[in-house]
């Protein structure tokens, strides 16, 4: 089992939906968590930083972080066809291991 | 621009043959990665340097491969006798705090 799970999609909405992306994690000891999107042949771009449970908004997104069941959201509002992407999450032990343990990303299609 | 630059952007190669390739942190971030990433995955954790120092290596990182960050500035990551397994995309990031992505070296070995 992977310490870190996510579907891989691909997730096919039309422009204007609510997205919602999910990991979840096995390792209790991870204490942040980043969401990264990536376009085709590009690098990780970092989205959203969240440090323990709790809700983070910035814009259009919204993430969500809920330890007791080991479990983090994303959500998009409003899609459009721009954040058609690899939306990758992200997790860490502590502030001092720089690790970061990644799902496989899910890929994320808003068509006009 | 200020992020983290990566050289070359893409490299093809040979079996056999050595590759080596290049990333400039962002300039006040002491701490360095490098990560590698195959189609449909996410990154993988290879190694990390605290300025000079490499602090860890993954069990990814075979004898093949090694690192170096000289002045606690650019580092270099080297390939030796590649394998068609070693095809993909080497991402560097720095960080403070946050960790940031290089665009990535995409590596095709045939």
């Amino acid at each position: 089992q992977k310490e870190v799970e996510q579907d891989p999609g691909p997730l096919s909405v039309p422009e204007g939906a609510i997205v919602s992306l999910n990991c979840t994690y096995s390792n209790s000891a991870f204490q942040y968590f980043m969401w990264y999107r990536q376009y085709s042949r590009k690098g990780p771009e970092l989205l959203m930083y969240t440090y323990s449970s709790g809700n983070k908004e910035d814009g259009r997104f919204t993430a969500q972080v809920d330890k007791s069941s080991k479990y983090i959201s994303l959500f998009i509002r409003d899609s459009q066809p721009s954040d058609s992407a690899t939306y990758l999450c992200a997790m860490r032990e502590d502030y001092n291991t720089d690790k970061l343990i990644f799902g496989t990303g899910t890929r994320l299609q808003v068509f006009p | 621009d200020t992020g983290v630059s990566q050289d070359p952007r893409h490299k093809i190669t040979k079996r056999g043959q050595n590759v080596t390739f290049r990333c400039d942190p962002i300039s006040e971030h002491n701490r360095l990665y490098w990560y590698r990433q195959t189609l449909g995955q996410g990154p993988e954790f290879l190694t990390y340097f605290q300025n000079e120092a490499q602090l860890e290596k993954s069990r990814l990182l075979s004898d093949r491969f090694s690192a170096e960050r000289p002045k606690g500035s650019f580092s270099t990551l080297e390939i030796q006798r590649t394998e068609q397994g070693d095809s993909a995309m080497y991402l560097c990031a720095s960080s403070q705090t946050i960790v940031y992505f290089g665009p990535g070296t995409r590596l095709l070995v045939l």
